[in-house]
């Protein structure tokens, strides 16, 4: 099975740098993505590291460590609009595991 | 486009009563895939269609889930009879064939059992 650990909130305020990590154990591992969801709404695809490395996507980057199973997303330049939960979802070869994700707050 | 419809939005029941989700996916994308999220968790898969197939089933508690998707395109969950447990977001998402990382999600149906 899949396990995940990412932290459960994050505070920041407008205009700083976020960092999420995602730790995970599984087997059949093909790659993490990264999901956003605001409150009551629909989680929605951000970034999808299927190599080692970053991937960079106008203000969110993520990176991957396979042989550290562990990745992580970047959030940089926050506004407030990025005040939402952010999971990371392991893929193996026909399906994606959630973590349980983490809430970001951006203050004023 | 249009994205992922489902319906309703929301829905409260008695337990033991029988409820009903719909999902449209995005058109042309073949697989379907229908989520319970609890909250404060993350989306838990219950349920992957590839096309009219339900190839993975093995999270749906099927002695009072079932699902379908006769047709290949618009999909059913149901739950009878439901129970208070039940109380979460069930959510639909879909995605064209073998693109698992990139999934695209309804706005779920909140549903409250009571």
């Amino acid at each position: 099975g899949q396990s995940l650990e990412q932290p459960s909130e994050v505070t920041a305020v407008e205009g700083a740098i976020v960092q999420i990590n995602c730790t995970y154990q599984t087997s059949g591992f093909y790659g993490l993505s990264w999901y956003q969801q605001h409150d009551g709404g629909a989680p929605t695809f951000l970034s999808y590291n299927g190599l080692d490395g970053l991937e960079e996507t106008g203000r969110f980057s993520s990176f991957l460590s396979r042989s550290d199973s562990y990745g992580y997303l970047l959030l940089q330049e926050l506004q407030m609009k990025d005040s939402a939960s952010y999971f990371c979802a392991v893929r193996d070869d026909y399906k994606l595991s959630f973590g349980a994700g983490t809430t970001v707050t951006v203050r004023a | 486009e249009a994205g992922v419809v489902q319906s309703p939005r929301y829905k409260i029941i008695e337990k033991k009563q029988p409820v009903a989700f719909w999902c449209n996916p995005i058109s042309g994308h073949n697989t379907l895939y229908w989520y319970r999220q609890n909250l404060g968790q993350g989306p838990e898969l219950l349920i992957r269609y590839e096309n009219e197939e339900a190839v993975d089933d093995s999270q749906l508690p099927k002695d009072r889930f079932s699902a379908e998707r006769l047709k290949g395109v618009d999909s059913t969950l149901k739950i009878q009879p439901a129970e208070l447990g039940d109380s979460a977001v069930y959510l639909c998402a879909s995605s064209p064939s073998g693109l698992v990382e990139t999934q695209y999600f309804g706005p779920g149906t909140r549903l409250l059992v009571l």
